[in-house]
């Protein structure tokens, strides 16, 4: 089945620094997503990507769905230590709404 | 606005036993897809339902069955729980279904099975 490829699988940063993770996948998607999960919730939607290049931001955080439509990247800037979770990067294919997620990039920020 | 809600939030089952998730969707979200998230497989789709009818579904076994009902509330359950059934399971919802739909999640429902 498809697969998304999320890397890193893991970051310990200092506060203040900036962060970037990416998603790479084996086919192509119409739409790449982000979200963030905390310890004991569900994952909560960060950026929604439509459209091949696009590029948006949401405060401190920019993703970028890529040209070949087969990937995305995030970007955090400037960490700050409520940043700490896990990344999760999705994306969606013609089929309706069944979305394919990445492993996860888990987040650490020391003060 | 209320979010997605589902009950129970902690669940603990036996071997063989068989249970059922429910998953209020935000109001106005006619859509509901499932999700099962362990550490070893990350978040794997289960099925997605629309207008009462399963509209996609992933690949796990027919143990794994799911409804959704008239006001678009969703029930999942699983029969004859396995060791391998334990997991957060996640309920998330989405006005329609496809692009510019995105799906909100709710908190989830941690079943262990002993």
């Amino acid at each position: 089945g498809q697969q998304l490829n999320q890397s890193p699988q893991s970051m310990f940063i200092q506060e203040g620094e900036d962060v970037s993770m990416n998603c790479t996948s084996s086919s192509i998607f119409n739409t790449w997503l982000w979200y963030k999960q905390d310890p004991g919730e569900g994952p909560v939607l960060l950026i929604a990507l439509y459209k091949a290049g696009e590029l948006t931001s949401n405060g401190r955080l920019t993703a970028q769905f890529g040209i070949t439509r087969k990937d995305s990247f995030l970007n955090i800037s400037a960490s700050i230590p409520s940043d700490v979770g896990i990344y999760f990067c999705a994306g969606r294919n013609n089929q309706g709404g069944k979305l394919i997620f990445g492993q996860g990039t888990e987040l650490s920020v020391k003060p | 606005k209320a979010g997605v809600t589902q009950t129970p939030r902690y669940l603990i089952k036996t071997r063989g036993q068989q249970v059922t998730l429910s998953c209020s969707p935000i109001s106005g979200h006619r859509s509901v897809s499932w999700y099962q998230q362990t550490p070893g497989q990350g978040l794997q789709f289960l099925f997605e339902y629309f207008s009462e009818t399963q509209r996609n579904k992933g690949n796990f076994p027919g143990r794994f069955s799911g409804r959704q009902f008239s006001n678009s509330r969703s029930e999942m359950n699983v029969s004859t729980l396995e060791l391998g059934d334990s997991a957060l399971y996640l309920c998330a919802s989405s006005r329609r279904q496809g692009r510019y739909n995105e799906q909100f999640f709710g908190p989830g429902t941690r079943l262990t099975v002993l």
